[in-house]
């Protein structure tokens, strides 16, 4: 079974800290993607990533940035948390291939920025 | 960037009836997924939709791809109390899925 784990499940961070969100597949999927959940919303992209060291912006990538310096692993950064910020984050990945492929996510890490 | 709508927003039915989310689109989708989640979890997909007019059953549950693939139905008939959750469409507009705000469904036994 694919397995998506992201480190955090639960983070308080304050106003102004500097937020890394980890995020890792064990299957071997070339695309991998962030998107933040909020009620009333859906899910939202934030980044993606087809490739390894490279990276696309989504709907909403302001006030954060991404990694991808393995193939494996995907990460999200908030250089300066706001509380606008606090959200459900959600990692996912898919095989490539572009947008035909099921997403698999992880759990989630609920992020609440004081 | 594109959005998609989905109705209802909440949905709450006696355990036994029928259930019934729509997604649309104003323009062509490429592809659309369906997903579950339920409370407290994450999303899990269910189904993709690639052909027009396409029609998909996975048990209970029955998927729809519209013929001008610009909408979507997902169908639960004679719901049960495993089917509470969160169902989201993901619509596929060539590079990325763009999901629905989702339909929350409660079943009461």
């Amino acid at each position: 079974d694919v397995k998506v784990t992201q480190s955090s499940r639960y983070l308080v961070k304050r106003t102004g800290e500097k937020v890394f969100l980890e995020c890792v597949q064990d299957m071997d999927h070339e695309n991998m993607f962030w998107y933040r959940q909020d009620p009333g919303l859906g899910l939202r992209l934030i980044y993606f990533s087809y490739d390894v060291k490279m990276k696309e912006k989504g709907d909403i990538p302001e006030g954060y940035s991404v990694s991808r310096e393995k193939k494996e692993r995907f990460s999200l950064i908030l250089e300066s948390a706001s509380t606008n910020q606090t959200s459900m984050y959600l990692c996912a990945s898919s095989r490539a291939g572009g947008p035909s492929g099921e997403l698999f996510f992880g759990e989630g890490s609920r992020l609440t920025v004081l | 960037g594109q959005q998609v709508m989905q109705i209802p927003q909440y949905q709450h039915v006696q355990e036994g009836e029928d259930f019934t989310t729509y997604c649309n689109s104003s323009t062509t989708l490429s592809n659309i997924q369906w997903y579950k989640q339920r409370p407290g979890g994450h999303p899990v997909f269910l189904i993709q939709l690639v052909k027009s007019g396409e029609v998909k059953k996975q048990k209970r549950l029955t998927f729809q791809f519209g013929e001008a693939k610009k909408n979507s139905s997902l169908h639960i008939t004679a719901t049960q109390t495993t089917d509470v959750g969160t169902y989201f469409c993901a619509a596929s507009y060539g590079q990325n899925f763009v999901f629905g705000p989702g339909t929350r469904l409660s079943v009461l036994p």
